[in-house]
């Protein structure tokens, strides 16, 4: 079936430095979302991503959306405590929205 | 008022038995869906009801059933429980190509 990758699929941080987790699709995506789930809790939406080469930033977290549209980052400069859970990525359109990434669960070390 | 409801949150029960879960959305959107989210905390679409249509329906053993009485209700309905079937589930909602709203989750457990 059609697979949404996400890498790392884990990643272990000092507070203070940055991360990255990247979403990669077999397929070309119409759009695409970023979700965050907490330790214990729901995904929660973050961003949409639509254009091609499309960037956009949200305080310490900057979203691309490949060229191709194709493939996706999501980016946490200086990482805190607080940034703690798992990131997914999600290929929207219709019928097709149905489809989220495997996730990449982030640790911060104080 | 919480958006996407789901009861009960925590759920033990045997191996065998029926049991449901029940979803209510307050938002008014046209297609509800429940997820699994297993212990490596893989997302995975269950099914999708759109205007009381069954729309989706992934490779999930028929012992699973989704029901909707109305537009803002979709409940599963678990039959003769098996071990594998511990995991959370997750009632969720959308408009069309919107974005997806997400309940609390219930956490079930097969003993």
């Amino acid at each position: 079936g059609q697979q949404v990758m996400q890498i790392p699929q884990y990643q272990h941080v000092q507070e203070g430095e940055d991360f990255t987790t990247y979403c990669n699709s077999s397929t070309t995506l119409s759009n695409i979302q970023w979700y965050k789930q907490r330790p214990g809790g729901h995904p929660v939406f973050l961003i949409q991503l639509v254009k091609s080469g499309e960037v956009k930033k949200q305080k310490r977290l900057t979203f691309q959306f490949g060229e191709a549209k194709k493939n996706s980052s999501l980016h946490i400069t200086a990482t805190q405590t607080t940034d703690v859970g798992t990131y997914f990525c999600e290929r929207g359109g219709n019928t097709d929205k149905l489809i989220f990434g495997t996730g990449t669960r982030l640790q911060v070390f104080p | 008022d919480t958006a996407v409801s789901q009861t009960p949150k925590y759920l033990v029960t045997q191996m065998g038995n029926d049991k449901s879960i029940k979803c209510e959305q307050n938002l008014g959107h046209d297609t509800m869906y429940w997820y699994k989210q297993d212990s490596k905390k893989f997302l995975k679409i269950m099914f999708s009801y759109n205007n009381k249509e069954l729309i989706i329906n992934e490779t999930v053993p028929n012992r699973f059933s989704p029901k909707s009485p109305d537009k803002a209700h979709l409940n599963l309905h678990i039959n003769s429980l098996e071990l594998g079937d511990s995991a959370v589930y997750f009632c969720a909602s959308s408009q069309v190509e919107g974005t997806i709203y997400f309940g609390e989750g219930s956490w079930l457990t097969v003993v």
